[in-house]
């Protein structure tokens, strides 16, 4: 079965600073992937997601992942981040049977 | 366009007793998932619908969550008997049909079991 590994529970950053989120997954067949935002008290939305092509996708409010498939990782950063991008950061993996997967999730805390 | 409806946006029972989650998707979304959210943890699958049909239902708690969408539009998340472990935001969540779709969530129902 397919898993995702997101590597940081907690970040803490000052605002300007760069950012990069980790996340891996597991699974060896063809796959598309996403990075999901959660504001304080909002529901989950579509930052970015990767299904074929250019590698480097580009998402709202600045973000962007790269999708390395030898090393099973789809990364999200961004160059500056701001006290409003605070949030949490989900990745997920969808496989060839649709079954999306979700990692544990990053919280991100941007201090002004 | 509307958004995923969801209710209630909160409950709060004791341990044994049953519980029912509603969803409204977007309209026009074939596809239909349950995620559970547990505090600190990634959204996990549960039961996803294409239509009125279970396309994967292989996470979920079958002695005590049940879940159906007899026409293929909303859809109901019960669980009897809850059991503390059972507390958790329970999400709801449509896209298009196909694997390109994107995942459109609703806000999700907080439960807390006692």
């Amino acid at each position: 079965a397919q898993s995702v590994s997101q590597h940081n529970h907690h970040v803490i950053l000052s605002e300007a600073a760069s950012l990069e989120l980790g996340c891996n997954y597991s699974y060896g067949g063809t796959v598309n992937l996403f990075w999901y935002v959660q504001y304080p008290g909002q529901h989950l939305q579509l930052l970015l997601k990767y299904f074929s092509g250019d590698p480097l996708v580009k998402g709202i409010k600045g973000f962007e992942a790269e999708f390395i498939k030898s090393k099973f990782s789809f990364n999200l950063r961004k160059p500056s981040v701001q006290w409003s991008d605070t949030a949490e950061y989900f990745c997920a993996v969808r496989s060839n049977n649709n079954d999306m997967r979700f990692g544990a999730g990053t919280r991100l805390t941007v201090k002004p | 366009e509307a958004g995923v409806a969801q209710s209630p946006r909160y409950k709060i029972i004791e341990k044994r007793q049953s519980v029912a989650f509603w969803c409204n998707p977007i309209s026009g979304h074939a596809t239909l998932y349950w995620y559970q959210q547990i505090l600190g943890q990634g959204p996990k699958l549960l039961i996803q619908f294409q239509n009125n049909g279970v396309v994967d239902d292989s996470q979920l708690p079958k002695d005590r969550f049940s879940a159906e969408r007899l026409k293929g539009v909303d859809s109901t998340l019960k669980i009897q008997p809850a059991k503390l472990e059972d507390s958790a935001v329970y999400l709801c969540a449509s896209s298009l049909e196909g694997r390109t779709g994107e995942l459109f969530f609703g806000e999700g129902s907080r439960l807390t079991v006692l």
